[in-house]
């Protein structure tokens, strides 16, 4: 059974603290991506992955940076913390399209709700 | 930018009802996938339409793909408490990575 798993479902932290959002994906997918998901706004996205040590700007990267050493595993960093970023935050991974195809599922972990005070 | 508009934002029926959710690009879409999230939970993968006036059923819910490719539509039959959730569609933009729209909650009343 595929899965994605997240380091943790609640987090609190303090504003200026850094914060490590942990994801880890077994289905041996290349590509991840980070959302965060706010009420009346859908899924953001923030960063998402191609490969190991290969990093893209989604939406709204401000305020954060990834790291991808390992291709199960992609890490979010908060480098400040602050209370806009207290949030709902999904990590997801899929397997690129074959060439030519239509992209595939994504296949999302259970989330990581932060609170920053 | 790509922009895509769900409506309604939120929907209240009582059980046994039917629910549709419409989704609406500005620009003609490759595919379109759709996603159900259960309160609590994660979005999880439900179907996706691919060819132009596409028609896909799964049960009681129904997926359609516009002819024209820019819109798409969710239909649920005689809905149940168990189909309480957030429905997202979620085309990809040029780059493959989706799109999600706003969403549009639906909260059964048995």
């Amino acid at each position: 059974d595929v899965k994605v798993t997240q380091s943790s479902r609640y987090l609190v932290k303090r504003t200026g603290e850094k914060v490590f959002l942990e994801c880890v994906q077994d289905m041996d997918h290349e590509n991840m991506f980070w959302y965060r998901q706010d009420p009346g706004l859908g899924l953001r996205l923030i960063y998402f992955s191609y490969d190991v040590k290969m990093k893209e700007k989604g939406d709204i990267p401000e305020g954060y940076s990834v790291s991808r050493e390992k291709k199960e595993r992609f890490s979010l960093i908060l480098e400040s913390a602050s209370t806009n970023q207290t949030s709902m935050y999904l990590c997801a991974s899929s397997q690129p399209p074959v060439w030519g195809g239509m992209g595939n599922e994504q296949f999302f972990g259970p989330g990581t709700r932060l609170t920053v005070l | 930018g790509q922009q895509v508009m769900q409506i309604p934002q939120y929907q209240h029926v009582q059980e046994g009802e039917d629910f549709t959710t419409y989704c609406n690009s500005s620009t003609t879409l490759s595919n379109i996938q759709w996603y159900k999230q259960r309160p609590g939970g994660h979005p999880v993968f439900l179907i996706q339409l691919v060819k132009s006036g596409e028609v896909k059923k799964q049960k009681r819910l129904t997926f359609q793909f516009g002819e024209a490719k820019k819109n798409s539509s969710l239909h649920i039959t005689a809905t149940q408490t168990t189909d309480v959730g957030t429905y997202f569609c979620a085309p990809p933009d040029n780059t493959d990575k989706l799109i999600f729209g706003t969403g549009t909650r639906l909260q059964v009343f048995p």
